[in-house]
């Protein structure tokens, strides 16, 4: 099955910009997602990318996808205490009908003031 | 972007006894519905697929005679878990699909469980 895998802890200082990186398996066409989730908080959808783009940019988001290597990334631009929160990509396969999501395993940003 | 709700937001059981929380999408129609376990530090696990009309898919594992999921209409799933024990004490996320051109799920806000 699919597999998405990223790095557990990031931490930044406030003001800097930050990288959040994952890797996913799936070789299919696929859309690939950014959530957030804050403690005690459902997912935010933050953006999306589908697999035949190699980048996003969304106000202080940036998606890159290196397709080749099946390398996705966040980048957060001028980051602030308030996008502490855990970030999970995932992604679901086009092949038909509703697909079923595979999260990452999430990665923990901590911004410090 | 499209709302999903869910209630309640937190629950405390005894054990032993049986919890139902709902999951609404309040401003779009939803004929399939996500019901995902999350337990602390740790990534979302999809439990079973909820589809109107019709059974829930379950996945491997999850026990389908302890957690009833009733879809009754377009915009309400149920996850009811029966018989509660300690070790059912999770987050509980719904999401639903919408097609707006783009395929996205959008999360309810979870129920945190808790059993005595």
């Amino acid at each position: 099955g699919e597999d998405v895998e990223q790095s557990l802890f990031l931490s930044v200082r406030e003001g800097d910009s930050s990288v959040i990186n994952c890797t996913y398996t799936d070789s299919s066409s696929t859309y690939l997602y950014w959530y957030k989730q804050e403690p005690g908080a459902g997912l935010q959808l933050l953006t999306y990318i589908f697999s035949n783009m190699d980048m996003k940019q969304d106000q202080r988001l940036t998606v890159l996808l290196n397709k080749k290597d099946k390398h996705l990334s966040l980048r957060i631009a001028d980051t602030q205490t308030g996008d502490s929160a855990i970030y999970f990509c995932a992604e679901i396969p086009i092949s038909g009908g509703y697909q079923k999501v595979t999260f990452g395993t999430g990665t923990k940003l901590q911004v410090i003031p | 972007g499209a709302v999903v709700s869910q209630h309640p937001s937190w629950v405390i059981c005894k054990s032993g006894t049986s919890v139902k929380i709902e999951c609404r999408s309040l401003d779009f129609q939803a004929t399939t519905m996500f019901w995902y376990r999350q337990f602390p530090k740790q990534s979302l696990m999809l439990m079973a697929t909820s589809n109107e009309g019709s059974k829930a898919t379950y996945e491997q594992g999850v026990e389908k005679d302890k957690f009833l999921i009733n879809h009754a209409s377009l915009t309400l799933s149920t996850l009811t878990v029966t018989s509660a024990h300690p070790e059912d004490s999770s987050f509980y996320i719904c999401s639903a699909p919408t097609d707006t051109g783009v395929y996205t799920q959008y999360f309810g806000p979870g129920t945190r469980l808790t059993v005595l």
